[in-house]
């Protein structure tokens, strides 16, 4: 069963540092990785699909790699705001995505 | 529609009553999936819809849970006499096809039991 870690659990860091978020699964046989973001009280907003044949996306500020070899995905987020603050999930599979349980993130003005 | 969207937003029921949740995919999309996230937990995966059958049902957690999927669109989940551990926040997403094509999320339902 496909079993997907994030570290850290909680970061907080001030305005305008760069965040670093970290995502590993056991499975390499991963299809592909999606990260989310997630408000308090709120569902679940798409940020970066990487797909199969991919192995980096980019958004604006955001962007996200994946070593399908090593098992692991980043995400950087550069010059933090804050209103980056909220919690970021990381989940992959095949046939249905598997969750981390998020990197809650905090960013002081 | 332009987003997924799931009724009714928050719903209070009393243990051991039935309780009926809904999700109306984007249009388009063949493959649908139900979630669970039970406070300061991460999500739990209940059930997945390729069209109207379900491939994947390893998720549910016991026989009082059910879901069906019609016309290829809206999806219902049911949880018969439902109990206190129940509460949780319920969340559907859909996918054009297929995981490749990455999740779009409802908004979810809130769901306590009292």
């Amino acid at each position: 069963k496909q079993e997907v870690t994030q570290i850290p659990a909680a970061l907080s860091v001030p305005e305008g540092e760069n965040l670093v978020l970290n995502c590993s699964f056991t499975d390499s046989a991963i299809y592909n990785l999606q990260w989310f973001r997630q408000d308090p009280g709120k569902g679940l907003t798409s940020l970066l699909l990487i797909q199969s044949s991919q192995r980096e996306q980019t958004s604006g500020r955001l962007n996200a790699s994946l070593d399908k070899s090593s098992g692991r995905s980043t995400l950087y987020i550069a010059a933090s705001q804050p209103g980056d603050s909220a919690t970021y999930l990381c989940a992959g599979g095949w046939g249905k995505l598997q969750f981390g349980a998020g990197t809650q993130v905090v960013v002081t003005p | 529609g332009a987003g997924v969207s799931q009724s009714p937003s928050n719903k209070v029921t009393e243990k051991g009553k039935d309780v009926e949740l809904r999700c109306d995919p984007i249009s388009g999309h063949t493959a649908l999936y139900w979630y669970r996230q039970s406070l300061g937990q991460g999500l739990e995966f209940l059930i997945y819809f390729q069209g109207n059958s379900a491939p994947d049902k390893s998720g549910l957690p016991s026989d009082r849970f059910s879901a069906e999927r019609t016309g290829g669109s809206v999806s219902t989940l049911t949880i018969q006499r439902t109990q206190q551990e129940d509460s949780a926040v319920y969340l559907c997403a859909s996918s054009f096809q297929g995981v490749n094509y990455g999740y779009t999320f409802g908004s979810g339902t809130r769901l306590t039991v009292v």
